[in-house]
């Protein structure tokens, strides 16, 4: 089975600061981690993913992830934190297999205030 | 426009009646994946679907039944509604291509269900 933590129902940070969006995993074996952004009355949009080899993965709007095996962690970062940025986040991982493709399991989400 | 449609974008009905949700998945996807977010329970798995088969089931309801088209369109049947059933239902689609061109899935802007 699958799953996927996020500690922090909301997070807030200063505009200007950096920010961390903190997520945990759980797969029987490797994993492909995702990060999806929603806006108020918009599906999710997607941020950036981990398929394998670099751990930090650069994505859209200056977010960033750093993959940590041994922590199974997947935390989303941003140096310097954007009132627009306010949203919410879902962390989601799937197991790799070899044929086929496995439902993304979601986090329960982080809404994310940046104050000005 | 994610290239996922979503019909209708909202739907008020009353408990114990039935409603249909369509989904039109991105141009070339042959995965289609059903997923329900409510205030409390966030992004809930309901069924995915592959090329018109069923591939995987999660939280559905025996209530809830679903099916995907031979144009690759999926439609999601909700019967006698309940009060707890008003959520958001979200559709979403992924492309066949290698690991590398996947982004996971590209979601629908979502149904808003209101059950009263």
């Amino acid at each position: 089975a699958q799953s996927v933590a996020q500690p922090e129902d909301q997070v807030n940070v200063a505009e200007g600061n950096p920010l961390t969006v903190k997520c945990t995993y759980s797969v029987s074996g490797n994993p492909y981690l995702f990060w999806y952004v929603q806006y108020p009355n918009r599906g999710l949009q997607f941020l950036l993913k981990y398929i394998t080899g670099d751990n930090l993965v650069k994505g859209s709007y200056g977010f960033e992830a750093e993959f940590n095996k041994s922590q199974t962690s997947f935390h989303l970062k941003k140096p310097s934190a954007l009132v627009s940025d306010s949203a919410l986040y879902f962390c989601a991982v799937r197991e790799r297999v070899d044929t086929g493709r496995r439902a993304l399991t979601f986090g329960s989400g982080t809404r994310l205030q940046v104050q000005p | 426009d994610s290239g996922v449609t979503q019909t209708p974008k909202h739907l008020i009905t009353a408990t114990g009646q039935r409603v249909t949700l369509r989904c039109s998945p991105r141009s070339g996807d042959l995965s289609v994946y059903w997923y329900q977010q409510s205030l409390d329970q966030g992004l809930q798995f309901l069924i995915q679907y592959y090329n018109g088969e069923e591939r995987a089931k999660g939280n559905i309801l025996e209530r809830f039944s679903a099916q995907q088209f031979p144009d690759l369109h999926s439609e999601l049947n909700l019967s006698s509604l309940e009060l707890g059933d008003s959520a958001l239902y979200f559709c979403a689609s992924s492309s066949p291509l290698d690991i590398k061109d996947d982004y996971g899935y590209t979601f629908g802007s979502g149904t808003r269900l209101t059950v009263v």
